[in-house]
């Protein structure tokens, strides 16, 4: 998602539901990317990741997709739980140079 | 035990002072990052170190300082402290600058200026 104003770009999801979080990436010559997790207080923590030689890669409850020719990133997350509330980042990164761009961030908010 | 920690989690200081804030990571690796997150949770990178080589500066002020004594420590000094200052800073790891992985954060050291 876009920040819009001042606030982070919000997705409220009642619990059980599955959750999709967009991200845009601006390097075409991006070839590696990461999702993060970032709960209150606390620093960025790993979800998933996946290289541009794949379009999709399954982990335990979530799903990252990767569409190289929009450069756009997807996390699916199933079954979305109260647990799963807090700010998630796209980074991506190009090969050979480790350098961490981060995305602006969305704020994924269950509803018990 | 904490994979990468930082020192202090919390640091409130007044304009023109100068502090600095501690990382270090238990991981063996080779590569460590500071980011800075503002009050709008935006995350950028300001430096990277590799095996104590200082191998990227995203044209932050010289007023930040990084020193990395060893590779398993990268500190940051900030001279002349400012109100813009004030932000959430990151200390970061990873294995390998050459091999794409994830990168492990600490818990952040949420600094203000008064």
């Amino acid at each position: 998602g876009e920040s819009v104003g001042l606030h982070l770009p919000t997705l409220s999801v009642q619990e059980g539901d599955n959750s999709i979080i967009n991200c845009a990436y601006s390097n075409s010559a991006s070839d590696y990317f990461i999702w993060y997790k970032q709960e209150s207080g606390k620093g960025p923590q790993f979800i998933i990741d996946i290289r541009s030689n794949m379009d999709k890669r399954q982990g335990q409850r979530v799903t990252v997709l990767l569409n190289k020719t929009v450069k756009h990133l997807s996390l699916q997350i199933a079954a979305t739980q109260p647990g799963d509330s807090a700010v998630y980042f796209c980074a991506e990164n190009s090969y050979n140079f480790n350098k961490f761009y981060f995305g602006s961030g969305t704020k994924l908010n269950v509803k018990p | 035990d904490t994979a990468v920690s930082q020192t202090p989690k919390y640091l409130v200081t007044q304009m023109g002072n100068d502090k600095s804030i501690k990382c270090e990571q238990n991981l063996g690796h080779d590569t460590m990052y500071w980011y800075k997150q503002d009050s709008k949770k935006f995350l950028k990178i300001m430096f990277s170190y590799n095996n104590k080589e200082l191998i990227i500066n995203e044209t932050v002020p010289n007023r930040f300082s990084p020193k990395s004594p060893d590779k398993a420590h990268l500190n940051l000094h900030i001279n002349s402290l400012e109100l813009g200052d004030s932000a959430v800073y990151f200390c970061a790891s990873s294995p390998d600058r050459i091999m794409n992985t994830e990168a492990f954060f600490g818990q952040g050291t949420r600094l203000t200026v008064v």
